[in-house]
């Protein structure tokens, strides 16, 4: 019944050492988010895709880059991951409401760990 | 861009009495807003929502209010229980946009 989908649960990586966390819904959703959101924060968005639509936050790091092949997939690809990366990665889906808002849901999420 | 603004940060409350967090949004396009709780290790879950053109909605004992003039909304808990203890985030979402702005977070504490 999972709607949607984060993989790996826990990622350990070192410093300067691509990763890759990964995102799939099952909601047939349009619009895909990935958020970071270190301890006792609120999510913070980095990117997010209406379809194949791109959409930087103008604070979302250059390191961060992202993937969407197609509906049900969507990448985080962080390119030398730092220490002060070390986060929950959040993703996330909504429907497109012709206009208005709709209920956002949330993954899971990754646990990122640089060591 | 929109900014969303939430009090209180903490908040103990004695089991059975009502919990209230306020949040407040610039951006006077925001015609949807969310209020979601995280429990520890968890993700997001939505609680209740309310749209603009709506003053105020309830499901159980959970209740959310709508001031567009005054630009706040406010989340409202009766008869807490120890479950309900989280972290409570409102956001802002602003119209013609698939953004969610997050409030900074209301941990809840209901002591037994």
């Amino acid at each position: 019944d999972a709607m949607v989908i984060q993989n790996p649960r826990y990622q350990v990586t070192q410093f300067g050492k691509p990763v890759t966390l990964s995102c799939s819904q099952t909601l047939n959703h349009n619009v895909m988010y990935w958020y970071q959101q270190k301890s006792s924060q609120a999510p913070k968005l980095l990117f997010h895709y209406y379809d194949k639509d791109f959409n930087n936050e103008a604070d979302t790091p250059d390191n961060f880059q992202s993937r969407r092949p197609n509906t049900s997939f969507c990448f985080l690809d962080i390119r030398s991951p730092g220490l002060g990366d070390a986060a929950m990665y959040l993703c996330a889906t909504s429907r497109d409401g012709r206009g208005h808002q709709e209920t956002q849901y949330f993954g899971p999420g990754t646990r990122l760990l640089v060591l | 861009g929109e900014n969303v603004e939430q009090h209180p940060s903490t908040l103990s409350v004695q089991e059975g009495d009502s919990a209230v967090i306020k949040c407040t949004y610039s951006d006077s396009a925001s015609n949807y807003f969310p209020w979601y709780k995280q429990e520890l290790g968890k993700r997001p879950q939505l609680i209740i929502d309310i749209r603009s053109n709506v003053g105020e909605k309830k499901d159980q004992r959970i209740a959310v209010t709508l001031n567009k003039t005054a630009k706040h909304f406010s989340l409202h808990i009766t008869e807490t229980q120890p479950e309900d203890s989280a972290v409570y985030f409102c956001a802002a979402s602003p119209s013609g946009t698939y953004k969610y702005i997050f409030g900074t977070g209301t941990r809840l504490k209901v002591l037994a």
